[in-house]
């Protein structure tokens, strides 16, 4: 299976600054990923598809970036509430597979 | 828009059956070709795909529980479900349903989630 691998596992930054999460592919999964943010006790929400797609409702601070094998979570200016788990997921291979997360928490 | 919403048992003792009910609402479960998933969460394995049913009926397992696991649709109850056999410790994880529309394979909805507990 196609194993994704997200670093760092935890990244401090401060509010209002930028944060770059990233995600790596052990196989090609063409521009076929997806990443998710996640809060304690919540599900899983979308925020892009596609690689760089925002998903509906989603803030344009988040962007991604990547293709083949690396790819890019970019959140430009940290808001309160985007301190949370991010996870990678990549739909190119079956079975769809996921990184393991990193979190995001406040410096 | 789609609202799911997991049931089922919170404990399940080793070497029985776990059965989750998933419930659709706000959309019919054959209104749009949907896949209709279930996803675990565990902290020893982290988001793991179970597997997907098409609003066909057509499945698709990952390999790692295709010979314990089944997804079926109930046509009757706009819900579908999952039933994992012969389950140990490390089936012990908050499951999560979750929908997409068929050709767009990253899980826009998704339920909130239920913790099962695996424990004599």
């Amino acid at each position: 299976e196609t194993v994704m691998t997200q670093s760092p596992v935890t990244l401090s930054v401060s509010p209002g600054e930028r944060a770059t999460l990233s995600c790596r592919a052990s196989q090609s999964v063409s521009g076929n990923l997806a990443w998710y943010q996640q809060k304690a006790g919540q599900a899983p929400r979308l925020l892009i598809y596609e690689a760089s797609t925002r998903a509906t409702g989603i803030p344009a601070r988040f962007s991604g970036s990547g293709s083949g094998t690396e790819f890019t979570l970019t959140i430009s200016s940290l808001q309160s509430e985007d301190f949370a788990v991010y996870y990678c997921q990549q739909y190119n291979n079956w079975p769809y597979t996921f990184g393991q997360g990193t979190k995001l928490e406040i410096k | 828009q789609v609202r799911l919403q997991e049931s089922g048992p919170g404990l399940v003792k080793p070497s029985q059956t776990l059965s989750l009910t998933c419930t659709v609402s706000r959309d019919s479960i054959y209104s749009t070709t949907y896949h209709w998933n279930w996803v675990r969460q565990s902290a020893g394995k982290g988001l793991e795909w179970i597997g997907r049913i098409h609003t066909s009926g057509i499945t698709n397992y990952n390999p790692s529980l295709k010979s314990r696991v089944a997804i079926s649709l109930d046509t009757s109850k706009n819900h579908f479900s999952l039933k994992l056999i012969s389950v140990t410790a490390a089936d012990m994880a908050t499951y999560f349903c979750a929908s997409n529309i068929e050709g767009r394979p990253y899980l826009n909805y998704w339920g909130q989630g239920t913790l099962v507990t695996v424990s004599p």
